[in-house]
């Protein structure tokens, strides 16, 4: 069985300074890691993924994020925040390979103040 | 290439009736894989669609069906609707096994 730790449901940050969305996750297999983002009445968008090969991971709008083993854990993170980056986070993991079942976080909600 | 279009985007429905649901994915893209949405639970799992056949499950009631046809366009269909099913329900299209693209999603009210 396949799980994921989003470890804040709200984070708060400035705009201008760095973001740090934190993720865990559990499987049985080797797994591939998304972060998709959502913004308000909009449906999902891909950020970034991670499918075993490099274990830094860079995505869309400047954010990136490591994929650790040992410590099972795949955070997402941003040099500098932007307003438009307010929105909810949700790590996935899926790893059927072959299969489209995707489990989720419960999301974070990151909140970006001037 | 036009992304995954649901449709419709706005339902209002009452306790008992059943409603339809459609997707269309991405051209190309021969997966479709439904989702339910709500505050308490989250983003769960429905079932995923491909070359028309049912390949995986998710834990919900017989209640909630599903069908592909051969253009890969998908719908959902929920009977026997209780207020509990008030969800924003969203569709993702793929090549088989490869990333998933979200489309807007259905957002459903029981009354």
């Amino acid at each position: 069985a396949q799980s994921v730790t989003q470890l804040d449901s709200h984070v708060s940050v400035s705009e201008g300074t760095p973001v740090l969305l934190r993720c865990n996750y559990s499987s049985s297999y080797s797994p591939s890691l998304f972060w998709y983002v959502q913004h308000p009445n909009k449906g999902l968008q891909l950020l970034l993924k991670y499918t075993s090969a490099a274990t830094l991971v860079k995505g869309i709008n400047g954010f990136e994020a490591e994929f650790k083993k040992s410590e099972t854990s795949f955070h997402l993170t941003k040099p500098s925040a932007h307003m438009s980056d307010a929105a909810e986070y949700f790590c996935v993991v899926s790893d059927r390979d072959g299969y489209s079942t995707l489990t989720f976080g419960k999301g974070t909600m990151l909140l970006v103040s001037p | 290439k036009a992304g995954v279009t649901q449709t419709p985007r706005y339902l209002i429905k009452t306790r008992g009736q059943q409603v339809t649901l459609s997707c269309s994915p991405i051209s190309g893209h021969r997966s479709v894989s439904w989702y339910q949405q709500t505050p308490g639970q989250g983003l769960q799992f429905l079932f995923e669609y491909f070359s028309e056949t049912q390949r995986n499950k998710g834990n919900f009631p017989g209640r909630f069906s599903g069908r592909q046809f051969s253009n890969s366009r998908s719908e959902m269909n929920v009977s026997t609707l209780e207020l509990g099913d008030s969800a924003l329900y969203l569709c993702a299209s793929s090549p088989l096994g490869e990333t998933q693209y979200f489309g807007p999603g259905t957002r459903l009210l029981v009354l």
